[in-house]
């Protein structure tokens, strides 16, 4: 069964320090998302993309934060300057077109674990 | 804004123990509503959903009502199995956004 991928499984960084987290789609899918989740805290949205744009975000994703689909398989996440408060697992997720929207079926990936020193 | 709110854990049950986890929402409109499991090392995985009033999502032995009245999508499972012990998160989503909006999340642990 296709799955969503995510690497790495942890990453430890210095504060003040670039991140990029990748995430492998599923292969037919069109709509792409980041989601986090601070130690004991609720999953929160951050992002969707599609069509090479993003579609929407949340209030979280400020001008620190960047996504990308650089080939026709990655969908990245980058943190410019890593703050302590980025901690987190953060999920990639993805769904596919249905009658012309995306679908409510969002897949994940397994979380890559960010720890911020 | 939207919001889930679901049962506290962690929650330990004996194999063959029936199961309710309780999740409820806030929301303008109708949203649909879903149940999310995450087993050990993997990612979330859908279990279940509904998307309108009076539906019942089902799945492995698990079952949810979407009862509108009580704004209440609760997780039910009459006979768990040590297989069931993940962690299992409440989440609703609106028309008009792909957004998906999570509770906190409910470990259980199923003991034989």
């Amino acid at each position: 069964e296709p799955e969503v991928t995510q690497t790495p499984s942890h990453q430890v960084t210095q504060m003040g320090q670039e991140v990029i987290l990748r995430c492998v789609p599923i292969s037919n899918h069109l709509y792409f998302y980041w989601y986090r989740q601070i130690l004991g805290q609720k999953v929160e949205f951050l992002v969707s993309f599609y069509n090479n744009e993003i579609s929407e975000k949340s209030e979280i994703f400020d001008d620190q934060f960047s996504v990308e689909r650089p080939d026709g398989s990655n969908f990245t996440l980058k943190i410019r300057s890593t703050k302590l408060e980025d901690s987190a697992m953060y999920f990639c997720a993805s769904s596919d077109l249905r009658r012309g929207r995306a679908s409510e079926t969002q897949y994940f990936g397994p979380g890559t674990r960010l720890l911020v020193l | 804004g939207d919001s889930v709110t679901q049962m506290e854990g962690p929650v330990t049950l004996s194999e063959e123990a029936c199961l309710t986890i309780n999740c409820t929402y806030t929301a303008t409109g109708y949203p649909s509503l879903f149940w999310y499991v995450q087993y050990p090392g993997e990612g979330l995985q859908l279990l279940l959903k509904a998307t309108k009033a009076d539906d019942k999502g089902s799945n492995k032995g698990f079952e949810a009502t979407y009862r509108k009245e009580t704004t209440s999508f609760h997780l039910e499972k009459g006979s768990v199995q040590v297989s069931d012990s993940a962690v299992y998160f409440c989440a609703l989503s609106q028309g008009g956004s792909e957004k998906l909006v999570f509770g906190k999340g409910t470990k259980l642990t199923v003991n034989p």
